[in-house]
This record gives structure tokens, C-alpha cells and sequence, in this order.
């Protein structure tokens, strides 16, 4: 069955740039929505962002002057950017699949990464 | 943009308990409602998509209702795996942005 897989450095510097990537195995990346999701240690979980896999992208308002995502399906994977990053950033960092269930059913998320930690710090 | 409470923020129950979780909208979301099940370290657990519709794998002991701007997550007889935080997650806006709710933490009594 499918499975995504995070990658990247676990500590990044404040003002500097976040980098993730979500590995996609056992299916392929056509045809799915694909999303990012953030929990800060203690808290919530956070909806980041979602890419199609033609590439057409929907951010949550809130981070959406600092979010890029992107997906390379010759890779079988999409990517996360957050520029600017501060203490505020730090948090498991989840990537999950997005089923567009249509008109009556709405968008859910069925398939989860296990989750990255990274730490903002100097 | 469409906010999403959930109340209790946390409980504790027993085993065997039939505990029941509600989740608020603050406008129409039609059925366009999710549940997830998170344990601690872990990544959260697709329950319920689309109210009341239980994804596959999911035990028959958990069930959702409501549509509009109140929903519910029931469990019918609490297990010893079901301590965990549930989370409910809409996709109605027209822009297909999801929002989270906050949280229900089910703990041991």
C-alpha cells in the first residue's frame, strides 16, 4: 500500500529556510492531492498547504506568503518550503495524502507520513 | 475563514464507557467533516470522512453523525487502544482550505 516518507534537516536557523520532502512508494503521485501538516510540540495539528499533482497549489492564509510547495513526479515526491522560519516553526512536520472524495464527500486525509521533527534554532 | 471547536477538550473515561465527542462549526460545512485519532508520538489516523463515513479498517465501535454545523464522534465501548486525541477536520470552503479543531484528549479514568 502506499507510504510517504519525510526527509530533511531536523534543525534549521531562525531566518533561514525550511526544506522538506514527502517520498511517495508503493503508488504513484498522479492523480492525488498531497498535503503538508504541522503539530508545535503540545499543540494542535496545523494544515500547512496541498499540491495536485499537475501542480496547482492551496495554502492555508495564514503561512501563505512563506509556503512553497512543490511536487516532482518523475521522483514520486513533493516538497515543502517555509522561508523566514523563527521559534515559531518548530514542529513535527507531517505529509499526508489528500482524497478528493467529490461534490458530496469533500477532501479527507487517508495516508500519513510518520512525521519529521524540526527545531528552529541558533 | 471557517473555525472549528470541539468540546470536551479533554476526558476521562473508563473502558467499556460509550464516550461521545462534538465538534462545532462556526457556519455551515454540509457533511464535510472528519474525524482522526492521534496517539502520543505518533502520526495522526484517518476514523470517519464525510461525517458518518467509517474508513476502512476502522473498528465498528466508532461512528459519526451530524451535518451542518454539529457533528459527533462515538465511541461505543471504549477499548484500552483508544486513549488518544481526536481531532476533527473540516473541507467545506468554497477556496477547499481544511481547519483542524483543536483537540479532544480521551484519557484513562
Amino acid at each position: 500500500q502506499v507510504q510517504l516518507q519525510e526527509s530533511g534537516p531536523g534543525l534549521v536557523k531562525p531566518s533561514e529556510t525550511l526544506s522538506l520532502t514527502c517520498t511517495v512508494s508503493g503508488g504513484s503521485i498522479s492523480s492525488y492531492y498531497w498535503s503538508w501538516i504541522r503539530q508545535p510540540p503540545g499543540k494542535g495539528l496545523e494544515w500547512i498547504g496541498y499540491i495536485y499533482y499537475s501542480g496547482s497549489t492551496n495554502y492555508n492564509p495564514s503561512l501563505k506568503s512563506r509556503v512553497t510547495i512543490s511536487v516532482d513526479t518523475s521522483k514520486n515526491q513533493f516538497s515543502l518550503k517555509l522561508s523566514s522560519v523563527t521559534a515559531a516553526d518548530t514542529a513535527v512536520y507531517y505529509c499526508a495524502r489528500v482524497m478528493d472524495g467529490g461534490y458530496v464527500v469533500g477532501y479527507y486525509m487517508d495516508v500519513w507520513g510518520k512525521g519529521t521533527t524540526v527545531t528552529v534554532s541558533s | 475563514d471557517i473555525q472549528m471547536t470541539q468540546s470536551p477538550s479533554s476526558l476521562s473515561a473508563s473502558v467499556g464507557d460509550r464516550v461521545t465527542i462534538t465538534c462545532r462549526a462556526s457556519q455551515s460545512i454540509s457533511s464535510y467533516l472528519n474525524w482522526y485519532q492521534q496517539k502520543p508520538g505518533k502520526a495522526p489516523k484517518l476514523l470517519i470522512y464525510a461525517a458518518s463515513s467509517l474508513q476502512s479498517g476502522v473498528p465498528s465501535r466508532f461512528s459519526g453523525s451530524g451535518s451542518g454545523t454539529d457533528f459527533t464522534l462515538t465511541i461505543s465501548s471504549l477499548q484500552p487502544e483508544d486513549f488518544a486525541t481526536y481531532y476533527c477536520q473540516q473541507s467545506y470552503s468554497t477556496l477547499r482550505r481544511l481547519t483542524f479543531g483543536p483537540g479532544t484528549k480521551v484519557d484513562i479514568k
